[in-house]
């Protein structure tokens, strides 16, 4: 089962905006339109920001926003607060026997 | 509100089994597909299986397949992971998860709090 690859952490200031990439393959994030975007807060379980590829779901915050070229999908968090500071992970339906496959993860910290 | 609620887990030893289980409660549970995704501590995340709103159809991670089991109950309200001949690489917290659809296509829209399973002699 191969994981997707994101940046393993990424940082910025208060106020600005960071971009967190999530690669694949022809096998699923290039042929689908079925990625995903999760944040997890230590001790908690993971929360559905995004969704094919660009939708957010009711109640997620329009600081987040996802879109895809290619093979790599991406994230980015605009207006950093205090708050977006935990793990991020991607997902992506796949052509393989495992039908899901997730990022790494990312860990953002607001400096 | 959607409430997702596992049990089941603990200390069990190699070689053994063991059986969680997941009461769902706020939505329509017989129009869903479900799933569980697991993670390992200090790890990331690992889909492990799915299985379609009716019960007809089930995938498994190459991980677990042949040793594992999902079902559900819809009457009532319940989905379930049966694993068999668990191995230390098993340890993990095992999310149940709530699918977008019918089917086990989209993406995973409400998480349990999860349930630690520890494989350890």
């Amino acid at each position: 089962q191969s994981a997707l690859t994101q940046p393993a952490s990424m940082s910025g200031s208060p106020g600005q905006s960071i971009t967190i990439t999530c690669t694949g393959s022809n096998s699923d994030i290039g042929i689908y339109n079925y990625v995903s975007w999760y944040q997890q807060h230590p001790g908690e379980a993971p929360k559905l920001i995004i969704y094919d590829v660009r939708t957010r779901p009711s109640g997620v915050s329009n600081r987040f926003s996802g879109s895809k070229s290619g093979n790599t999908a991406s994230l980015t968090i605009s207006g950093l607060q205090p708050e977006d500071e935990c793990d991020y992970y991607c997902s992506s339906y796949t052509t393989s026997s495992t039908l899901y496959a997730f990022g790494t993860g990312t860990r953002v910290t607001v400096l | 509100q959607v409430q997702l609620v596992e049990s089941g887990g603990g200390v069990v030893q190699p070689g053994t089994s063991v059986k969680l289980s997941c009461v769902t409660s706020g939505f329509n549970f017989k129009t869903h597909g479900m799933h569980w995704v697991r993670q390992a501590p200090g790890k990331g995340l690992d889909w492990v299986a799915a299985i379609w709103a009716d019960g007809s159809t089930k995938s498994y991670a190459d991980s677990i397949k042949g040793r594992s089991t999902i079902s559900r109950d819809n009457s009532k309200d319940t989905l379930y992971l049966q694993m068999n001949s668990l191995r230390a690489d098993d340890t993990a917290v095992y999310y149940c998860v709530r699918g977008s659809g019918y089917d086990w296509i989209g993406s995973f829209d409400n998480w349990g709090q999860g349930t630690l399973v520890t494989v350890s002699s």
